[in-house]
């Protein structure tokens, strides 16, 4: 069965950082570009970022470019993302997501919520 | 202002049939990108739906279906139920943003 765990969300103060794990298991991690999610409180969904099957290659929002940074530890079957500089509008719950060949999102996991404010 | 427009809320009565729009642009769906969608339950994480324009995903009842045309695409809900009732999401690539793009999504609701 193909599971992801998001972890590493919280309370965290504008202008802070915080890392977000998502932990695969029930299928080749190696072999998939995953992506990051988030939807802010009532909101609609906002793709964040995406990474290839090395993490040779990665993409970004450009709400978000040059504070985040995605990467993944094959080895581990692990994505995560490095938010830096944090914003409020920032707050969100954040879903990490496997891509399909057909570029669709097939699994997501459960989420975790990020919340940024002094 | 989303990249992908779609109607904020459609509502049906059980058994009929519901559409949602999804309009795009010449960068992402008319640049011959496709379309998937996502449906999300109140409190859940969202759930692939239909993929590559009109492909169903196992396991989702074929009361879903998908379809593309020009710039917009659509997705219809025949024989409501009302455990349909939830938020839809189309999604695409758009090549001027290098990027992926969701619509702001539309609130079935079941009469």
């Amino acid at each position: 069965e193909v599971q992801l765990v998001e972890s590493g969300g919280g309370l965290v103060q504008p202008g802070g950082s915080l890392r977000l794990s998502c932990a695969a298991s029930g299928f080749t991690f190696s072999n998939y570009w995953m992506h990051w999610v988030r939807q802010a409180p009532g909101k609609g969904l906002v793709w964040v970022s995406r990474i290839n099957i090395d993490g040779s290659s990665t993409t970004y929002a450009d709400s978000v470019k040059g504070r985040f940074t995605i990467s993944r530890d094959n080895a581990k079957n692990t994505l995560y993302v490095q938010m830096n500089s944090l914003r409020v509008e920032d707050t969100a719950v954040y879903y990490c997501a496997r891509m399909n060949t057909a570029m669709a999102n097939d699994y997501w996991g459960q989420g975790t919520l990020v919340t940024v404010s002094s | 202002q989303s990249v992908l427009t779609q109607p904020p809320s459609v509502s049906g009565a059980p058994g009929q049939r519901v559409t949602i729009s999804c309009t795009g642009s010449s960068s992402n769906i008319g640049a011959d990108y496709d379309v998937h969608w996502y449906q999300q339950l109140p409190g859940t994480a969202p759930k692939l739906l239909i993929y590559g324009n009109s492909n169903r995903p196992s396991g989702v009842p074929d009361r879903f279906s998908g379809s593309k045309s020009g710039t917009s695409a659509s997705l219809a809900i025949t024989g409501l139920q009302a455990e349909d009732e939830a938020d839809y999401y189309c999604q695409s690539y758009d090549t001027s943003l290098s990027g992926y793009v969701f619509g702001g999504g539309t609130k079935v609701t079941v009469l």
